[in-house]
Order: structure tokens, then sequence, then C-alpha cells
């Protein structure tokens, strides 16, 4: 049983256009993550949420908002991408509170082209 | 922002080798965790520091967090080529809904 899982795990599509990525987990988290992976491998975070309410949100452009419509899901919708956007798209979950373990989704590799 | 740095940033070695990889911050973390990242997956969680001056093992790894809680190091004895991968530290703050800044990772190539 896979403990967060995304999808697609490869996503090409053009400039301009709007994707979505859809997070799962079933470890019963009430946090969810995303974090996005550049090319040099800096993962940095982008949202947090806690029982469906954002808590975290790293000045990401409003380009991308995401979605929790349960606490064992969070979608990242990203409207108008750019080239800048390529990279690969992480989700992850963890208990809440605690210096507890993030748990991984196997990431989405976005190319903008 | 927190930010914390490593090094170094890649290390190629030969199977048998130690190394020691470092994680440094100008900040104060409640706690700092270690995760290993292998091609095409996502990280996975190694171990956890708390408490400043702490030492944990994990078979041929030993971590370290600093006495300050500002810095840890991690140190691998008879590398072996399963060790092969990306290495990340990353820091959790104290309060509220923790945030967890990670450092840029150390590239990690055992060679047989």
């Amino acid at each position: 049983d896979t403990a967060v899982s995304q999808t697609p795990k490869y996503l090409v599509t053009q400039m301009g256009n709007d994707k979505s990525i859809k997070c799962e987990q079933n470890l019963g988290h009430d946090t969810m993550y995303w974090y996005k992976q550049d090319s040099k491998k800096f993962l940095k975070i982008m949202f947090s949420y806690n029982n469906k309410e954002l808590i975290i949100n790293e000045t990401v452009p409003n380009r991308f908002s995401p979605k929790s419509p349960d606490k064992a899901h969070l979608n990242l919708h990203i409207n108008s991408l750019e080239l800048g956007d390529s990279a690969v798209y992480f989700c992850a979950s963890s208990q809440v509170g605690g210096n507890t373990e993030a748990f991984f989704g196997q990431g989405t590799r976005l190319t903008v082209v | 922002t927190q930010l914390l740095e490593q090094s170094p940033q890649f290390l190629s070695i030969q199977e048998g080798e130690n190394l020691t990889v470092y994680c440094n911050s100008s900040s104060v973390f409640s706690s700092l965790q270690w995760y290993r990242q292998e091609p095409g997956e996502g990280p996975v969680l190694l171990v956890t520091v708390v408490t400043g001056g702490e030492v944990k093992k994990l078979k041929r790894l030993t971590f370290q967090f600093g006495d300050a809680r500002k810095d840890s190091s991690l140190h691998i004895t008879a590398a072996q080529t399963g060790d092969t991968g990306l290495y990340l530290c990353a820091g959790r703050n104290s309060g509220g809904y923790q945030k967890v800044t990670f450092g840029i990772g150390t590239k990690l190539q055992v060679i047989p």
C-alpha cells in the first residue's frame, strides 16, 4: 500500500496551459504539504494544510491554487503555466506537531515547453 | 528566513571510505532531520535529532546535533554503493505549525 501517492508521475505541457496534480495519503495524517524541487535539487515548501485548512503559503504565485477536499487529499492546480514552473513537485504528509516524520510521495516531474 | 547550508554539495568516493557531510545555519532549530532521496523517489527520513549535542547511530551512519542546535553532521563509515543518493538536512522551528526548512542537499556517489 502506497502511503502518499501522487498522480501523474510525469507531466509535459505547453506554456499557458492549466494543469492539476493530485495527492492522496492513507496514513491518517492531519497535515499535508506541497514542495517544489528545482533542477539543483533544492526542496522548498510551497503550502501546508492542516485538516483541510491552509496553514502555510510560502509566497507562491497565485497561479498555484491548492485544494484540500478532505484531510486525506491535497491537490495542486496550476494556471497559465510558465517555463519556470518546470520542476519536480512533491506532496508530503505528517502528524501534527512534535518532531514528526514527513512522508513524501514519489513526485511529479512537470515539464513546461 | 531560516537558511540551511550543506557541504559539500557533491561527493564522489570509493567504496570503503569514510565521509562526513555538514549542515550549518545561523538559526536555532528545535530539531533537525536527515533525509535520503534516491533518483525518481521522494525523500525518506533517516533520523531526527532534538537535543543539543545529541548523537544518534544508524548502522554505519552517525548523526550529531550541534550543542547550540544550529548545525549537524552526518558521518558514514565504510561507505557502500547502496549509500549513493541525495542527503538532505531539514530544520524544524518551534512554535505553532512547524515549517521545515531543507538544506540544498549533498549528492553522494559511492564508486565500487
